[in-house]
Parts: structure tokens; C-alpha cells; sequence
């Protein structure tokens, strides 16, 4: 069984920026989490889709935003990039709410 | 009042000696307690998961001891190998709003 996958693995981008990543969650999942995993600030939540509908958001700006399709992949958007967005971003999938979530390998976002 | 606080952060234990990291949270509406294990250049893998009604769970070398009284837990990792050589998160979520709050984590380093 195919876990959850992520693409791309990494990113060069410059402030102002725009950036699209994305998720497939693994078969059979349909919620979608995003996580951000920087320096010194640990893991943090971002984002909860499920079913195509944001269920819930962390403490993370509006330039943080995303959406979850049909097949139940997911894309992450960040707007006008700063430097300190510069992390590996983390996607994990389960099979509905309340569930274990597992974890993708992660984008690794760098802002220049 | 979120928060899920991990120790020690850092860990050397000799080969077949016992690891053990410790976590205390406050929010009592937490409801599900994983742990998860991080090799560099991965995502954050499913170690092993309690809920508040199980006082302890094994699986395999590892065994998570849950005090709900005291609002802590603990993972013990028994015969630790090279290989256990990760960083460790523990966390908690709860059903409502369904997000992982981590631990800061621990490096955990066993001598050959």
C-alpha cells in the first residue's frame, strides 16, 4: 500500500513569491492535514480537510491556504512569501476524524 | 493550556538499555496521545498511540505508560538498538477539532 505522498520534495523560492505544494493522501483516506515543521518551532498544524471542506485551521495568516479535491489529494498555497516560511512542510492523511495520521515525507521549502 | 510538553530533549542511552521520554499536557479534553518517530530526511512515522481509558499499551520493544491523574505519559523503548537512533515526538489531539499538538521532541542516541 502506497503512503502518502508529496510533491516536490524540495523548493527554492524568493520573498513575494508564490508557492503551490501537494498532497495524495493514502488510498482509502479522506482527510487531509497539513503541518509546518521549522527550526526551533517544532511541528505545527496548519490545516484539516475532509470530505473537500476545511474542518479546521491553525494559528498560521490567510496567505496560508489550500483546498482538497474530489479523488481526496490536497495542494497547500502560500502567498507572498517571507523568509521565515522557510520549513519542511508535512502532509498526513487518515481515514476520517479521530483517527491516526500518517505522514508523508514532506516538502522542503526554502525562501532566498 | 495546548501545550504538550516533552523532556529530556536530548538522550544517550547505552545498546540494550532502556530509553525513556517523558510528556505532560493540561488540556484535559485531549483524547488521543501518539507518538511518532522521525529519521532525518523523513516524516514524522506512527510509533504507537494510547487514549485516556488505557493505563498502558505495549507493542513489541515499546510500551507507553499513561498516568491521567497526573496528566503525563511516557514512552519506554526496551532493548534500544542502534537503529532506534530517531528523534521522538509525542502529542495530543482531541476529537473535536482533530489537529496534533507535538511535543517539542527528543534526540535520542544509542551508543553501539
Amino acid at each position: 500500500e502506497a503512503g502518502v505522498t508529496q510533491s516536490p520534495t524540495h523548493l527554492i523560492k524568493t520573498r513575494g513569491q508564490q508557492v503551490t505544494l501537494r498532497c495524495s493522501p493514502i488510498s482509502g483516506h479522506t482527510s487531509v492535514y497539513w503541518y509546518q515543521q521549522a527550526l526551533g518551532l517544532g511541528l505545527q498544524f496548519l490545516l484539516w480537510y475532509d470530505e473537500g471542506e476545511e474542518r479546521n485551521r491553525g494559528n498560521f495568516p490567510p496567505r496560508f491556504s489550500g483546498r482538497q479535491f474530489p479523488n481526496y489529494s490536497s495542494e497547500l498555497n502560500v502567498n507572498a512569501l517571507e523568509l521565515e516560511d522557510s520549513a519542511l512542510y508535512l502532509c498526513a492523511s487518515s481515514i476520517g476524524a479521530n483517527q491516526p495520521q500518517h505522514f508523508g515525507d514532506g516538502t522542503r521549502l526554502s525562501i532566498l | 493550556q495546548q501545550q504538550v510538553k516533552q523532556s529530556p530533549q536530548s538522550l544517550i542511552v547505552q545498546k540494550g538499555g532502556i530509553s525513556i521520554i517523558n510528556c505532560a499536557y493540561e488540556n484535559t479534553a485531549f483524547d488521543y496521545f501518539p507518538w511518532y518517530q522521525q529519521f532525518p530526511g523523513k516524516g514524522p512515522a506512527l510509533l504507537i498511540a494510547i487514549r485516556p481509558d488505557v493505563s498502558e499499551k505495549k507493542e513489541g520493544r515499546f510500551t507507553i505508560s499513561f498516568n491521567k491523574s497526573a496528566k503525563q505519559f511516557s514512552l519506554h523503548i526496551m532493548d534500544s538498538q542502534p537503529g532506534d537512533s530517531a528523534t521522538y515526538f509525542c502529542a495530543a489531539s482531541m476529537a473535536r477539532d482533530d489537529k496534533i499538538i507535538f511535543g517539542k521532541g527528543t534526540r535520542l542516541h544509542i551508543l553501539p
